[in-house]
């Protein structure tokens, strides 16, 4: 089975800065997904991007980003100008196409925003 | 949008009762999931179904069964709960291809 490492218990961040959030992942497989999820407190998981391992170029959108590298299998996700509301769980996941029912997520990073 | 619906934010049961978790989506998914979510652990994968009827065990299905007789909806069943079973539920569904969605998750706890 494939496996989805996120080496980053906790992190935190100023008001108005960039942090970066950390996913390894391990697959022999050539085609797949990768998302990256944000839970607040308020509980319910929210897609914030998607990557489709085929498409070269690093999904954007708005304030945040992904630095795909497929070779070293690693899928960090980035948030410029951090605002108080991206205080959550931020969750890496992985999808086969192969497997395509099953979803493999890793532990999770906590998120502060430092006013 | 994607709506997927638990029944239930909070649900308070004693050990030994029959617990029943309820998960709607409407977008005509065919796959849908359990996952029970803990510090530290993550999400884990309880139950999957991909079809009416059909399920597959996931990580963790000891002491829990499901149930998909109609393709919207995937239900969740302690047979008999217990405290270590105390915890929150997330359903998701999905399509064929893309990201799961998820219901706002159900925290149950069992006394």
């Amino acid at each position: 089975a494939q496996t989805v490492t996120q080496s980053q218990p906790e992190m935190s961040v100023q008001e108005a800065e960039t942090v970066t959030l950390s996913c390894t992942y391990d697959t022999s497989e050539s085609d797949y997904y990768l998302f990256w999820y944000k839970q607040p407190p308020s509980r319910q998981m929210i897609l914030v991007i998607r990557q489709e391992a085929y498409k070269q170029q690093n999904a954007t959108e708005n304030r945040f980003s992904v630095n795909f590298q497929k070779a070293a299998k690693s899928f960090s996700l980035k948030i410029s100008d951090s605002q108080l509301g991206d205080a959550a769980m931020y969750f890496c996941a992985y999808r086969s196409p192969l497997t395509g029912n099953q979803f493999y997520f890793g532990t999770g990073t906590s998120l502060t925003v430092i006013p | 949008d994607v709506k997927v619906t638990q029944s239930s934010r909070y649900l308070v049961k004693r050990t030994g009762e029959k617990v029943f978790l309820e998960c709607v989506q409407d977008m005509d998914h065919e796959n849908m999931f359990w996952y029970r979510q803990d510090p530290g652990l993550g999400l884990r994968l309880i139950y999957f179904s991909y079809d009416v009827k059909m399920k597959e065990k996931g990580d963790i299905p000891e002491g829990y069964s499901v149930s998909r007789e109609k393709k919207e909806r995937f239900s969740l069943i302690l047979e008999s709960a217990s405290t270590n079973q105390t915890s929150m539920y997330l359903c998701a569904s999905t399509g064929p291809r893309g990201p799961q969605h998820f219901g706002d998750g159900t925290r149950l706890s069992i006394l």
